[in-house]
């Protein structure tokens, strides 16, 4: 199964800074990644398809790059409503389409 | 507007079975894949199961391999998991959710509202 590892674990920032998150598949997935954003209590939100789709409706401070192993995820002006725990998650070939183990971004 | 409407969950004591079940609305339920996916209390997002549109395919992870079981009913817009033999470590919310496309490769882009599994003696 493909492994995926997510970094930081944990991040703390403020509002209107620039922050990225990385994604490491443990073998090439092509672009076949995609980014989460959960908010306590809730079910998770499609942010990014195939590694740099914005989906509808997600503003565009939020970006995603990356293909291969390596991906990133980069928000721009951090709004408060920005602060969440955010997963990467491969679906490449067929499943187990596994998930990333989160990354926690807290406000300073 | 899309729906995926969940219910079934509960406190469920070791080596029971529960049914999960998701109602879908606001799109052509039969043209996608659907899935169940999981989240343990304070833990991450884990896959669980897959089920393609016409139940062609149905795939598991491994910790629920043999003992879970997705189907389908597309006259009823549903989505289902049996789910046998539970264990402790099966506690979690587990989320109903759509492909994004019919092929595949977009993403999970609706949810269920989730359901509580609490499997203790």
């Amino acid at each position: 199964d493909i492994q995926m590892t997510q970094s930081p674990s944990s991040l703390s920032a403020s509002v209107g800074d620039r922050v990225t998150i990385t994604c490491r598949a443990s073998q090439n997935i092509a672009s076949y990644l995609n980014w989460y954003q959960q908010k306590p209590g809730k079910a998770p939100k499609l942010l990014i398809y195939v590694a740099s789709h914005l989906e509808s409706g997600v503003p565009s401070r939020f970006s995603g790059s990356g293909s291969g192993t390596e991906f990133t995820l980069t928000i721009s002006n951090l709004q408060p409503d920005d602060f969440a725990t955010y997963y990467c998650q491969q679906n490449y070939g067929t499943p187990p389409f596994t998930f990333g183990q989160g990354t926690r971004l807290e406000i300073k | 507007e899309v729906q995926l409407g969940q219910s079934g969950g509960g406190l469920v004591k070791p080596g029971g079975s529960l049914r999960l079940s998701c109602v879908a609305s606001g799109f052509t339920f039969r043209d996608y894949t659907v899935n169940w996916v999981r989240q343990a209390p304070g833990r991450g997002l884990e896959w669980v199961s897959s089920i393609t549109s016409s139940s062609s395919y149905k795939y598991y992870a491994d910790p629920v391999k043999g003992r879970f079981t997705i189907s389908r009913d597309n006259a009823k817009n549903s989505l289902y998991l049996q789910m046998n033999s539970l264990r402790p470590e099966d506690t979690a919310v587990y989320y109903c959710a759509r492909d994004r496309d019919l092929y595949g490769d977009g993403g999970l882009d609706y949810w269920g509202q989730g359901t509580l599994v609490t499997v203790s003696s």
